[in-house]
């Protein structure tokens, strides 16, 4: 497809279960982002893959949280014993090169509605 | 560190009317400032971008200029029209930053009435 697609778009799951998040960023993107927007917050940077390059992970708010990315292409978000606080939307997003100088427009998808009952 | 702080919404005008949503930040040198846009069912996108201070964005009649005495980046536009009703979005990147990590503000629902 033409933009960032994410599955599932909606997912309720019980606390304690593990879930699985999906992103496939747009064909030739090097960079991609997960974030998190909690009801009534803003976006929170949660990890950041650029190329071959280390992931910045330090916005993974614990060792619950962790993600993968293969090459320049799937991204995926898993949460390990899902809690209430969980609940939020998970949006990825992907672009071209970005660093110092670069200011590449990042594209998101259209997120993942997470619900932990 | 790094943050961007936003008018809080919700905000409700009426078509033509005049628009400012207030941005402003702290940043560890003189980051990039962005402000991306989420339309309803879409996913966020990018709006304008505003590189260096003074540095005036413009796209679909909304403008922003960086200010960097001010700290501040300010969304606004003349004229506005329904199509317009959606979540704003100030961010940045710091230009220290060695990976192109973003900073978002919570964002500021708009809604236009014809």
């Amino acid at each position: 497809g033409a933009g960032v697609s994410q599955s599932p778009s909606n997912k309720v799951t019980e606390k304690g279960k593990d879930v699985e998040l999906r992103c496939d960023p747009i064909s030739g993107h090097t960079a991609l982002y997960w974030y998190r927007q909690r009801l009534g917050q803003g976006l929170e940077f949660l990890i950041y893959f650029q190329g071959n390059s280390a992931p910045d992970k330090s916005g993974l708010p614990s060792d619950r949280f962790s993600a993968e990315r293969t090459g320049e292409s799937v991204s995926t978000l898993t949460i390990q014993r899902t809690q209430q606080e969980d609940s939020a939307v998970y949006l990825c997003a992907s672009s071209l090169f970005q660093g110092p100088g670069f200011n590449s427009p990042l594209h998101f998808g259209n997120g993942t509605r997470l619900t932990v009952t | 560190g790094n943050s961007v702080t936003q008018m809080e919404g919700p905000v409700t005008l009426s078509e033509e009317a005049f628009l400012t949503i207030n941005c402003t930040y702290t940043a560890t040198g003189y980051p990039s400032l962005f402000w991306y846009v989420q339309y309803p069912g879409e996913g966020l996108q990018l709006l304008l971008k505003a590189t260096k201070a003074d540095d005036k964005g413009s796209n679909k009649g909304f403008e922003a200029t960086y200010r960097k005495e001010t700290t501040s980046f300010h969304l606004e536009k003349g004229s506005v029209q329904v199509s317009d009703s959606a979540v704003y979005f100030c961010a940045l990147k710091s230009r220290g930053s060695t990976l192109g990590r973003l900073y978002f503000g919570r964002g500021t629902q708009l809604t236009v009435w014809p």
